[in-house]
C-alpha cells in the first residue's frame, strides 16, 4: 500500500524559512517523479515544485522560483521542501503527491496518483 | 502558462441525478487532462487521468471525456459520497496547472 506522510509544518514568521518532509513507502521510489502542491485556506489546489526519481532534475512554479528548493533523499524514501524568504502568501497546507508514471531522469509534468494527508504552513507575524 | 476555466462554479443535484462538470483549457492540452475530487478536511484523489481513462478503483459512474481545450467530467449518477470539489489538471507542459474547482453540493 502507498503512504506517504508529510511533516514540519509551523507557524513561521514573514522573511523564515522552514523545511518539510514528505516520508514514502509501497512503491519503488527512487523510479517515480515526486511532486509537492498546495492549497490556501478555502482556495483552490495549486502546483509548487517536482523532482525526477534520480533527483537532478527540478521544476518549480514562478510564485516560489528561488526561495523553495525540493530535494530528496532515496536511501530514506524522503522528499523534502526547503522554503526560505517565507511570505504570507505561502499560507497553506502543503501536500506532497507521487508521480503517476516512472520517471527516474527524464522530468515531465505527470499526474499525482497518491497523495499524503498535507501539512500546514503558516506564515504570520 | 495555460489557463484551466472550470464551470459552473458551484452545481446543486440530488442523489441519482447526473452530473456534468466542464474544463475549458486556453489552448490545447491534447488529451493530457486529468480530474481530482477532493472532500472537506482530505487530500485530493485522482480520478481520471489522459481524459478518460479512470485510475485505479474509482467507480465505472465516473467518466471522462474531451481533447483538446474541451473536457467533461460526467457522474451518471450521483452517490451521497460523490458532493465534494472536482479539480482539472493539465500535464502538457510547466507549470501544469489546475482548474479553480467545481463544488458539486446537494439541492
Amino acid at each position: 500500500e502507498v503512504q506517504l506522510l508529510e511533516s514540519g509544518g509551523d507557524l513561521v514568521q514573514p522573511g523564515g524559512s522552514l523545511r518539510l518532509s514528505c516520508g514514502a513507502s509501497g512503491f519503488m521510489f527512487s523510479s517515480y517523479a515526486m511532486n509537492w502542491v498546495r492549497q490556501a485556506p478555502g482556495k483552490g489546489l495549486e502546483w509548487v515544485s517536482s523532482i525526477s526519481g534520480n533527483g537532478v532534475s527540478t521544476h518549480y512554479a514562478e510564485s516560489v522560483k528561488g526561495r523553495f528548493t525540493i530535494s530528496r533523499d532515496n536511501s530514506k524514501k524522503t522528499v523534502y521542501l526547503h522554503m526560505t524568504s517565507l511570505r504570507a502568501e505561502d499560507t497553506a497546507t502543503y501536500y506532497c503527491a507521487k508521480g503517476m508514471v516512472h520517471s527516474y531522469q527524464v522530468l515531465d509534468p505527470v499526474d499525482f496518483d497518491y497523495w499524503g494527508q498535507g501539512t500546514l504552513v503558516t506564515v504570520s507575524s | 502558462e495555460i489557463v484551466l476555466t472550470q464551470s459552473p462554479a458551484t452545481l446543486s443535484l440530488s442523489p441519482g441525478e447526473r452530473a456534468t462538470l466542464s474544463c475549458r483549457a486556453s489552448q490545447s492540452v491534447r488529451n493530457f487532462l486529468a480530474w481530482y475530487q477532493q472532500k472537506p478536511g482530505q487530500a485530493p484523489r485522482l480520478l481520471i487521468y489522459d481524459a478518460s481513462s479512470r485510475a485505479t478503483g474509482i467507480p465505472a459512474r465516473f467518466s471522462g471525456s474531451g481533447s483538446g481545450t474541451d473536457f467533461t467530467l460526467t457522474i451518471s449518477s450521483l452517490e451521497p459520497e460523490d458532493f465534494a470539489v472536482y479539480y482539472c489538471q493539465h500535464r502538457i507542459n510547466w507549470p501544469h496547472t489546475f482548474g479553480q474547482g467545481t463544488k458539486l453540493e446537494i439541492k
